[in-house]
């Protein structure tokens, strides 16, 4: 168990719908990321928050958003679902953004959410 | 932008024997981090492994080592004594530091096998 939960572990939903991908990230972390990894992308990076705010984004598609609440949990949330979405999606969290203590800003991986798109 | 080149789709090793995966990288960024994390079957991102830039010594843990040629941007990964939990897909991995530091740029992973 890496401590950062991810849920659901796998979902099955149909085009056009929508769907939220829950995080929480290990304790302490303020920092929370979230990956896709698919088939044909492979592994990107979406998006990244600290402490409640957006830091940077990735290859984040307009349909896809997240935010991160005061408890520090992340959401992904996912609409207008197409049959190029399914895929793997990774949250990892550290302990702080940047890498100023970086033996200890290590990214830790949940163990994803699986997503499937009929 | 920056790229990560796993060059080995696929390499294969007996069981107690060395093997070396390779990974090239391209930036222009002079703080920077490179990583090597395992996928096993579980689909679970493990890290192995973690060099900063501005380090010349080469980093290892237990049976796993890297190789870091800063100049030739090469970064390759040495598995001494291979083990058969050591096959996993393993992937190649990048962050600028900084305000930058955990966007991960990721190669396309090298699916590894541990014959007996």
């Amino acid at each position: 168990d890496s401590g950062v939960t991810q849920t659901p572990k796998h979902l099955i939903t149909a085009t056009g719908q929508r769907v939220t991908l829950r995080c929480s990230p290990r304790s302490g972390d303020l920092s929370v990321y979230w990956y896709q990894q698919s088939l044909d992308q492979g592994l990107q990076f979406l998006i990244q928050y600290y402490n409640g705010e957006e830091r940077a984004k990735g290859n984040i598609l307009e349909r896809f958003s997240a935010q991160q609440f005061p408890d520090l949990h992340s959401e992904l949330n996912l609409s207008s679902l197409e049959l190029g979405d399914s895929a793997l999606y990774f949250c990892a969290s550290s302990l702080r953004t940047g890498a100023f203590f970086s033996g200890a800003n290590v990214l830790t991986f949940g163990a994803g959410s699986r997503l499937t798109v009929l | 932008a920056q790229t990560v080149t796993q060059s080995q789709p696929e390499m294969s090793v007996q069981e107690a024997e060395t093997v070396t995966l390779s990974c090239t990288y391209d930036t222009s960024e002079s703080d920077y981090y490179l990583f090597w994390y395992k996928q096993p079957p579980s689909r679970q991102m493990i890290l192995v492994i973690r060099q900063e830039a501005y380090k010349q010594q080469n980093a290892t843990e237990n049976r796993f080592s890297v190789n870091f040629q800063k100049a030739a941007k090469s970064f390759s990964l040495k598995i001494s004594d291979s083990q058969l939990g050591d096959a996993a897909m393993y992937f190649c991995a990048y962050s600028a530091g900084g305000t930058s530091y955990g966007k991960l740029t990721f190669g396309q992973g090298t699916i590894l096998t541990v014959h007996p």
